[in-house]
């Protein structure tokens, strides 16, 4: 099946502080994936569309100076929070599917955000 | 603006004793309906996609129905190891491929 490695698992970090997560298709090729935050009893909300060799598509409200995304390969895409303050804290998931858009998707298992 | 409505918030159940989760949806152009189970701490797992009003899928324990306004997961005799978030979700026409969550229904069973 299609496994979705995110690395790391875990970050604590003074505010200021520039933090990357790493997000791995395993087993497929993604030319799309996508990145989610989610705060404690509440939705999954979706950040940015990041696309294989082009840039990210940010949703409403998201700066795109903050959270850098660069998908440089088919398998995988990253994240940077930069200059990150208490308030980014929270839980980072990403997400990619195979084929076409209407197959599910597959996330890996997050990254917990702690800014001190 | 598409949406999703996750009911109930919480549900709690004895082992054995069957239930339904439920998940009302508005969407313009319904590409798939997509059920996740989520463990805390954990990113979401995949359990079934419904594409079409009247699709039924099934995985164990548990089964998922599709109307034009809502789904339904069935949980048929659960065990404690059934307890997690339940999350739903769509995919519109209009979207690149993302999803629109609910906010889970979060699952308890007791032995």
């Amino acid at each position: 099946g299609a496994v979705v490695s995110q690395h790391p698992s875990r970050v604590i970090c003074k505010s200021g502080t520039s933090v990357k997560i790493e997000c791995r298709s395993l087993d497929f090729q993604a030319t799309t994936m996508f990145w989610y935050r989610q705060f404690p009893k509440q939705s999954l909300m979706l950040m940015a569309t990041s696309n294989e060799g082009s840039k990210a598509t940010y949703e409403q409200g998201v700066e795109k100076d903050k959270f850098l995304i660069n998908h440089a390969s088919l398998t995988l895409s990253t994240l940077t929070v930069t200059s990150a303050h208490p308030e980014d804290s929270s839980f980072y998931i990403c997400s990619a599917s195979e084929g076409s858009r209407n197959q599910p998707q597959h996330f890996g298992d997050g990254t917990r955000l702690s800014i001190l | 603006e598409d949406q999703v409505t996750q009911s109930p918030e919480a549900l709690r159940l004895q082992e054995g004793e069957s239930s339904s989760l439920n998940c009302s949806y508005t969407v313009s152009g319904l590409r798939g309906l997509f059920w996740y189970r989520q463990d805390p701490g954990k990113g979401p797992e995949f359990l079934f996609t419904l594409y079409s009003a009247g699709e039924e899928k099934e995985k164990e324990r548990l089964k998922a129905t599709l109307t034009k306004k809502e789904s339904f997961l069935h949980i048929t005799a659960p065990k404690p190891e059934d307890s997690a978030t339940y999350l739903c979700a769509v995919q519109g026409e209009g979207s690149q491929g993302n999803l629109i969550f609910g906010k889970g229904t979060k699952l308890s069973v007791k032995p």
